[in-house]
């Protein structure tokens, strides 16, 4: 059981928007502490998509997009395409876990 | 290019040891945190260790605290990871990464992974 809650699955029709939530309590997200979001395809290893809640690294499409408020954060992907077909992942830290960063526990995005 | 290659893992039995290595190229090994994250068949992240640019400063996830080592050697710009007292909850492919900061208490997000070494605690 992960202190950062995502929803399981989502799913959107290709072009359609989608968001994924992330949400943490008042020692992780809610005591300021950034979200970063990973998108991992099938087989493959994780790769950074969002850091520092809303910055994108260079050569992630303006497509994916992040946000913060409060205890929670959320990534939205507009223009859904087929290779979006991932699991995406919240990350920050923990200020009661020891030196903590934490995962979520993760979310399936299909591309019906 | 920005390379993290893992290598080490294997087969265990429940009890025993492995040392995991990641030897990274392509960019200032000792200017940044790095960490260990593994991820069990058909599960999750879960993070498992991290160590500061310096090495002075080394966190770990309280399911292998006391039994897992992380350290790192810059002059051979190497990441290690010494796992003791393996225990079949522990089977998961061990994913190396780099921190986009030289800290890791928070993290600032890793932007560099490695493809992973798998281990495999079983009688």
């Amino acid at each position: 059981q992960s202190v950062l809650t995502q929803p399981p699955s989502v799913s959107g029709a290709p072009g359609q928007r989608v968001t994924i939530s992330c949400t943490g309590s008042n020692s992780n997200i809610g005591a300021g502490y950034d979200v970063h979001w990973y998108q991992q395809l099938p087989g493959a290893a994780p790769k950074l998509l969002i850091y520092s809640n809303t910055n994108r690294p260079s050569g992630v499409p303006d497509r994916f997009s992040g946000s913060k408020s409060g205890t929670s954060a959320s990534l939205a992907i507009t223009g859904l395409q087929a290779d979006d077909e991932a699991d995406y992942y919240c990350q920050s830290y923990d200020r009661t876990l020891s030196g903590s960063t934490v995962f979520g526990g993760g979310t399936k995005l299909t591309v019906l | 290019e920005v390379r993290l290659l893992e290598s080490g893992g294997g087969l265990v039995q429940p009890g025993g040891s492995l040392r995991l290595s990641c030897a990274a190229s392509g960019f200032t090994f000792s200017n940044y945190a790095m960490s260990w994250v593994r991820q069990a068949p058909g599960k999750g992240l879960e993070w498992v260790s991290s160590i500061s640019f310096t090495g002075s400063n080394t966190f770990y996830a309280d399911s292998v605290k006391g039994r897992f080592t992380i350290s790192r050697d810059s002059a051979k710009n190497t990441l290690f990871l010494q796992m003791n007292s393996l225990r079949a909850e522990d089977t998961a492919r061990y994913y190396c990464a780099k921190d986009r900061g030289m800290a890791t208490d928070p993290p600032d997000g890793f932007d560099v992974w490695g493809q992973g070494t798998m281990v495999t605690v079983s009688s």
